[in-house]
Formats: structure tokens, sequence, C-alpha cells
């Protein structure tokens, strides 16, 4: 069964570094999701992209962190500089169905973020 | 905000009881409802999903249930077993709201052997 590969699946940094998280979704998704875990809690949107254009990023703070999807396939999430509390895991997720259209969202195993 | 949320954050339950995980949502503009499962350092795993134009819906020994009078959704693992360990989450769509998902906070089952 395909699935979302993300990458790193674990990444520590020290606090005012930079670090970049990956996602390949499942090939022919065009709809393309980021989303935050904090430990004990349910994940929360950061950022949807249908095909290469943000869809809504109005959860994302933009002062620290950016993401594109350049092509249209795999993305890149990004935080300049890292804070003590952006530890979390970061999920990304992909959709066959476009915006507008319910269908499940097929979740990677994330990258799990530590900031020292 | 409106938000999806969870009774119970912990549920015990022996082997091979039938296992209830309820979520009360309280958007109603929501019509789109998932239940996913995650087991510890993965990622949420799809299980089951049912649209507002529905009140039940069955898979392989699950079943969700939709009671929109109440704004209340449920998810049944019938003969429950050790692999069902895990955090299970309801996620709800809110119509037009273009394919974003909005959690609940998890509820964590805990399979007794």
């Amino acid at each position: 069964e395909a699935e979302v590969a993300q990458s790193p699946r674990y990444k520590i940094t020290e606090k005012s570094q930079a670090v970049a998280f990956w996602c390949d979704p499942i090939s022919g998704h065009a709809t393309l999701y980021w989303y935050r875990q904090i430990l004990g809690q349910g994940p929360e949107l950061l950022v949807q992209f249908q095909d290469e254009s943000v869809v809504d990023d109005s959860q994302l703070p933009k002062d620290r962190f950016s993401a594109e999807r350049l092509k249209g396939v795999d993305s890149t999430l990004k935080i300049q500089p890292a804070e003590l509390g952006d530890s979390a895991m970061y999920l990304c997720a992909s959709s066959l169905a476009p915006q507008g259209r319910n269908s499940p969202l097929h979740f990677g195993n994330g990258t799990r973020l530590t900031v020292t | 905000g409106e938000s999806v949320g969870l009774h119970l954050p912990t549920l015990s339950v022996q082997e091979g009881d039938n296992s209830i995980i309820n979520c009360a949502y309280s958007n109603s503009a929501s019509d789109y409802f998932i239940w996913y499962k995650q087991e510890s350092g993965k990622g949420p795993q799809f299980i089951i999903d049912i649209r507002s134009n529905m009140d039940k819906r069955q898979g392989q020994r699950v079943t969700v249930l939709l009671n929109k009078t109440v704004k209340h959704l449920s998810l049944q693992i019938a003969a429950t077993q050790p692999g069902d360990s895990a955090v299970y989450f309801c996620a709800e769509n809110i119509r037009n709201a273009g394919n974003m998902l909005t959690f609940g906070g998890g509820t964590r089952l805990m399979v007794k052997p």
C-alpha cells in the first residue's frame, strides 16, 4: 500500500537554529497538508496545499515557519529560528480529493522535533 | 471556538470485549467525520469515515455511529484485541471548509489480556 514518506524521523536542534522537514505524498494526491501534534493532543493544521498553491496557511506562524511545494509533488516545511515551544511531532498528510471534497487524509509517520 | 472533543481520555477493556469510544462535536456545519488510530511513534491511521447523511457505517470489526441531534459520534470495536491498543482520534470536516480536518484530543484505549 502506498504511503506518505517523511524525513527525517527524528531531529534534535538547538534553539535559534534552522530546521527543515521533507514530505513525499502518495503518488497522484494533489492535496498535501502539514500538521503539528503536541504530545497528548490531536494534530493541528499548519498549512494546506492544492498542487503547488497554498490553500490555507492561517495557522502557520509565518514569522518563523515557511512551507513550499514548488512542483506540486513533495513539500518542505522549514522553521527558522527554532524555539523551545516548537518541540512536537510534525505530520504530513495527503489526500486524493481536491479542495472542498470530503475524503480521508493519509498520514506519514511524522518527524519528531526536539528543540533544546 | 467550536471544536471536536472526547468524553474519556483513557478506556481500559478486557481482550475479547467490545469497546466504545465517544466523541462530541459542536459545529453543526460539520458534514464529514473520520476516526483515526494512532500507535506510539506513528502517524494517525485511517479507520473509518461517515458522512452526515448517514447514521451508521460498518467496517471490519468497527462501526461508527453518528447522532446529529445531539452532535455525538462513537466508534465501536468488536472483540477488542491487544493490537487495538492505541490512541483514537475523531476528526470533523466543516462543510465547505476545503477538506480541512479538525481533530479532537484523543482517547487512549488499553486492552488487557
